[in-house]
Parts: C-alpha cells; sequence; structure tokens
C-alpha cells in the first residue's frame, strides 16, 4: 500500500459544478496537508495548506480534513474552465527535514 | 530570479549516454527537492538538500543517479548510461525550511527527459 492514494481519474464535470477531490493516506504521524493545482507543461503550485485537522476555506475552494479516517478533501465550488488542471495532494510531517510525500494526482476538466 | 529555474526544458538523448540537469533555485530558499514525474506516478522523490547538512538520497533508483549543490544555491542531477525508464520529466523544487507551511514549495517548470 502506498502512503498516500489518490484516485487518478480522469474527472469531467459542467461549468458551475461542485468537484470533490480526495486523498487517503496510511501514515498517522503524517501532520502537514497540502493541495497543488499543476497546469499542463508546468509544475505544480501550492494552492492550499492545512495543519492538523480542521476546514479551511479560500474563495470558491475548501480543504478539509479528518485524520481520524485518514482522509482529505478538496472542494471547488462554481467550478471554471480555469479549474481545469491535475490536483495532487501532497502530506509531510513536522521537522524542519520532512520532505513532502504526493498523491499521483487527479486530472479535472471543466467543460464550458 | 523570482522564480525556479530550470534547463534544459526539453533534452532527448541516446540510450547510454550520460545527461546532466540544472536547477536554479530562489534566492534565499534553503531547501531544494529534485523529484520525477512519469505518467499515471505521480511525484516520485528523489534527493532533498537542506542547507550545509547531508542531502536525504533514500529517493535515488539507482546508483546511476546522483546530485550536487554547490554552494548552497545551483543543483545538477546527472544521469548517467540513460535508459528508456528514465523518460520523465524531472521538477526541482525549492521552499524555505521544510516547506510545510504556508509558502509550501516553488517548483520549477520542469526538464522533460526523452531517452531513445
Amino acid at each position: 500500500q502506498k502512503e498516500v492514494e489518490q484516485d487518478p481519474g480522469p474527472l469531467s464535470v459542467p461549468e458551475g459544478a461542485i468537484v470533490s477531490l480526495n486523498c487517503t493516506y496510511s501514515n498517522s504521524a503524517f501532520q502537514y496537508f497540502m493541495w497543488y493545482r499543476q497546469y499542463s507543461r508546468k509544475g505544480p503550485e501550492l494552492l492550499m495548506y492545512t495543519y492538523s485537522s480542521g476546514n479551511k476555506e479560500d474563495g470558491r475552494f475548501t480543504a478539509q480534513v479528518d485524520k481520524s479516517s485518514k482522509y482529505i478533501s478538496l472542494f471547488i465550488r462554481d467550478s471554471q474552465p480555469s479549474d481545469s488542471a491535475t490536483y495532487l495532494c501532497a502530506m509531510s510531517f513536522t521537522g524542519a527535514n520532512s520532505k513532502l510525500t504526493f498523491g499521483k494526482g487527479i486530472t479535472l476538466s471543466v467543460r464550458p | 530570479g523570482a522564480g525556479v529555474s530550470q534547463s534544459p526544458s526539453n533534452k532527448v538523448t541516446e540510450k547510454g549516454k550520460d545527461v546532466e540537469l540544472r536547477c536554479d533555485p530562489i534566492s534565499g530558499h534553503t531547501a531544494l527537492y529534485w523529484y520525477r514525474q512519469s505518467l499515471g506516478q505521480g511525484l516520485e522523490f528523489l534527493i532533498y538538500f537542506q542547507g550545509n547538512s547531508a542531502p536525504d538520497k533514500s529517493g535515488l533508483p539507482s546508483d546511476r543517479f546522483s546530485a550536487e549543490r554547490t554552494g548552497g544555491s545551483v543543483s545538477t542531477l546527472t544521469i548517467q548510461r540513460t535508459q528508456q525508464e528514465d523518460s520523465a520529466v524531472y521538477l526541482c523544487a525549492s521552499s524555505l525550511a521544510g516547506g510545510q507551511g504556508i509558502y509550501g514549495y516553488t517548483f520549477g517548470s520542469g526538464t522533460r527527459l526523452t531517452v531513445v
């Protein structure tokens, strides 16, 4: 079992839909949880970051972490064609020398 | 520069040749990472440099892979005797300290390596 599992998709939705992206993980020591967005032929960029459990909202994006279930989610409201990209979850332990472990990423397409 | 710069952006090489990939991180970022991204495989960790500490080489897939970081800045990833399975996008990232927090990693656009 990989440390971080993410449904590879792809996922196609109509414009305006609510999108739910999810990851599960196996190591309960992960404390930092992030979502990265990657456009074609570009490097990933940080979209949302959460420490430990709880929710965080930023505009149309909401990140949720449920540590008891080892499950994280990213919700996109009122999805736009410009949201079409690959979304990768990432997580790490505490400590200055901890590196990120990424999920495989899911490709989202928002149809106009 | 304002971002992480990688060169070349594309590289086609013959099987068995050596290649060098370059990464110029954001000035002041103490941590530098190399990842490999293959189709359907996500981001695979290769190596991590943090300040003057010994690098974390735990992700390097074989002894054909090596990396250096000179003067705490520019890094070079070297692949010797390239194989077709080395074909992938090689991504470099830099961060302040461990990169877990609000600033995260800043990635370059990657080097797309094709071994023919």
